[in-house]
């Protein structure tokens, strides 16, 4: 069946440090890929998503880019900031008849220290 | 414009009470979902409705109920409550025939 595997964290960087989250997927087809973001206390909210191979999805200065051949959507920042702590979670969604469901994987914790 | 809303924000339940969590959208989105948040373990799917008046089971569907009220309201019951449903609980939402799901905010609920 589907699945999404994340890198196991905490991660934890200094503000401005270079950020990449991996995830990697296992599905027949091709779903869509999505990263979503988890802030303290709160539910998740979409951060990016792409819908095809080679499709890169942005937002905020996050960044993932949809590869097929090596089946990964790894999340990459830049510059991380005190404001980016929160949990990362890499998901894939499976038509069910005109319905999407989700596959999540465990969620990234990321840590920004001043 | 609210989104997703969930009732109550925290509960404590004692094992074998019954309680029912509730969930609300004003997005006039057909599909709902409630799914269950466990450290290390990802969202899971508990249950979703891909339209008023179904309902199926997802992953892990054991010990929950669900109705679909209507086209706003998804509620979640537990039946008799055990402390393996301690847990965060969350209700999405999304448009028929698209793949972007929205959340609300959850609800943490113990279970003693």
């Amino acid at each position: 069946g589907d699945s999404v595997t994340q890198m196991e964290g905490p991660v934890t960087l200094s503000e401005e440090a270079f950020l990449t989250i991996n995830c990697t997927y296992t599905a027949t087809g091709y779903p869509s890929l999505f990263w979503y973001v988890q802030y303290p206390g709160e539910g998740l909210q979409l951060l990016l998503k792409a819908t095809k191979a080679d499709d890169k999805g942005s937002n905020k200065g996050f960044e993932a880019t949809y590869r097929k051949e090596t089946t990964s959507f790894h999340l990459e920042k830049g510059s991380v900031q005190v404001s980016d702590s929160a949990v990362y979670f890499c998901a894939l969604s499976r038509d069910t008849s005109g319905t999407y469901k989700y596959i999540f994987g465990t969620g990234t914790r990321l840590k920004v220290l001043a | 414009n609210a989104g997703v809303t969930q009732t109550p924000k925290f509960q404590v339940l004692k094992t074998g009470q019954s309680m029912t969590l509730q969930c609300a959208q004003d997005m006039n989105h057909n599909s709902m979902y409630w799914y269950r948040q466990d450290p290390g373990m990802g969202l899971r799917l508990i249950y979703y409705s891909a339209s008023e008046g179904t309902t199926d089971k997802g992953e892990v569907p054991n010990g929950y109920n669900v109705s679909r009220l209507n086209k706003r309201e998804f509620s979640l019951r537990l039946e008799s409550a055990a402390p393996s449903q301690t847990s965060v609980y969350f209700c999405a939402s999304c448009p028929y025939y698209t793949d972007t799901q929205y959340f609300g905010p959850g609800t943490r609920l113990t279970v003693l």
